[in-house]
């Protein structure tokens, strides 16, 4: 079974532009996960999606916002980059969102806004 | 509020050692409790969960962790370390629908020859 993928892996962006990064679940799954990772913050939870619906969005503003499509793959985009937006994002999927299942995580893409 | 607490930034063992990596949470119900290792270039991967009975919870790659209520911790063990287990760890709470997990700042292991 292929795992969780997410592309790009790596990303160069300047201030003021907007991303869009891409993540496919694991077939099967309907629950994706975004985090943000950076050496200052650690791992922060962005949102989760589950059969095309956001359910929960962590504490960041609204120039971060995703979706998901009805094969469970789901896009997050990011308007108006800012220079702490860099930062590694990182996707991951389970089968129903429920803690009690294995959460499998992608790789991750890598932002760098100059 | 939730959160958790990774008390060690940095640990160097030798190989073959044993390892505790320590962990403190705080959650106002009853929590689901994680421990993950990141590899460097590489996503999270569970090593195990904790989401209710046994305490001692055994996980993948020869680690287990403790889960001590009175305490708030959930420690992670290893009774002999190898120089693949060289990486980052971090310690997750989150609820029980897993959509707003908590993640501590991570423990970089370093692993001697």
């Amino acid at each position: 079974k292929a795992g969780v993928t997410q592309t790009p892996r790596y990303l160069i962006k300047t201030r003021g532009q907007q991303v869009t990064l891409s993540c496919s679940p694991i077939s099967g799954h309907r629950s994706v996960s975004w985090y943000q990772q950076t050496p200052g913050q650690g791992l922060q939870f962005l949102f989760e999606y589950f059969s095309e619906t956001q359910r929960n969005k962590g504490n960041f503003p609204g120039r971060f916002s995703g979706r998901q499509f009805s094969n469970s793959r789901s896009e997050m985009n990011v308007s108006t980059l800012e220079l702490g937006d860099s930062a590694l994002y990182l996707c991951a999927s389970s089968s129903a969102g429920l803690a009690r299942e294995t959460q499998y995580f992608g790789p991750g893409t890598r932002l760098l806004v100059l | 509020a939730q959160s958790v607490t990774q008390p060690d930034i940095h640990i160097t063992v030798s190989e073959g050692a044993s390892l505790e990596l320590r962990c403190n949470y705080s959650y106002g119900a009853t929590p689901y409790l994680f421990w993950y290792v990141q590899s460097p270039g590489q996503g999270l991967q569970l090593l195990l969960k904790y989401f209710s009975g046994d305490t001692l919870v055994q996980g993948i790659k020869g680690f287990e962790a403790e889960f001590k209520r009175s305490q708030s911790s959930f420690n992670l063990r290893k009774p002999s370390v190898h120089w693949s287990d060289a990486a980052e760890y971090f310690c997750a709470v989150g609820p029980y629908n897993n959509n707003d997990m908590r993640f501590g700042a991570g423990t970089r292991l370093t692993v001697k020859p």
